[in-house]
């Protein structure tokens, strides 16, 4: 049973298309995340939510905008898609008082 | 300047030798992870501490929150073991600020 799973694990698009990548948890954890990692695999963080309420945003671009129906769902959806955008995206799961995070799998992003 | 620095960027060794990547961090904390990747893969956390030194396996991990370090050892290293290790700092209960990952590499 995959603990943090997203869709699709690849993604490749035009520019100016919008597109969404999905993110569920099944380890009843209140707090998601969503990470980018760029061409030279540096991670930092985007987005957090908490018991489906924003937390953190990173001075994201208004384009991306994350959508968290319910706790154990946070999706990204990027609009008007820019080649800077591609990268490897990561959805994550915690609790808010100090356990280990799980990452999913990764959604490697391709702008073309 | 990251606030989070690893040493060192790239680490290559022979199978079975001792491993050690070290992490140096200039904000306050309250916990430290570290996690690997392996190549096109997905990222597992390996280890969370808040002090002292935690135990799985070959690897161990330390921590001295005084002198905001952190040490990741791996003992009999095998060639399994070549992945990016990586470490993150908590920096409150929502936000990790991630370190710029040092790549092992190790040969049979």
């Amino acid at each position: 049973d995959t603990a943090v799973s997203q869709t699709p694990k690849y993604l490749v698009t035009q520019m100016g298309n919008d597109k969404s990548i999905k993110c569920e948890q099944n380890l009843g954890h209140d707090t998601m995340y969503w990470y980018k990692q760029d061409s030279k695999k540096f991670l930092k963080i985007m987005f957090s939510y908490n018991n489906k309420e924003l937390i953190i945003n990173e001075t994201v671009p208004n384009r991306f905008s994350p959508k968290s129906p319910d706790k154990a769902h946070l999706n990204l959806h990027i609009n008007s898609l820019e080649l800077g955008d591609s990268a490897v995206y990561f959805c994550a799961s915690s609790t808010r008082v100090r356990t280990e995070a799980f990452f999913g799998q990764g959604t490697r992003l391709t702008v073309v | 300047k990251n606030e989070v620095e690893q040493s060192p960027q790239n680490l290559t060794a022979q199978e079975g030798e001792f491993i050690t990547i070290n992490c140096s961090y200039s904000v306050g904390i309250s916990a430290l992870h570290w996690l690997q990747q392996h190549p096109g893969g997905g990222i597992v956390s390996l280890f969370m501490l808040s002090s002292g030194k935690k135990k799985h396996g070959r690897l161990i991990a330390t921590i001295n929150i005084q002198e905001k370090h952190s040490s990741l050892h791996i003992t009999a290293s095998h060639p399994r073991d070549s992945a990016d290790y990586i470490c993150a700092v908590r920096v409150n209960t929502d936000k990790l600020i991630f370190g710029t990952g040092t790549r092992l590499q190790v040969f049979p």
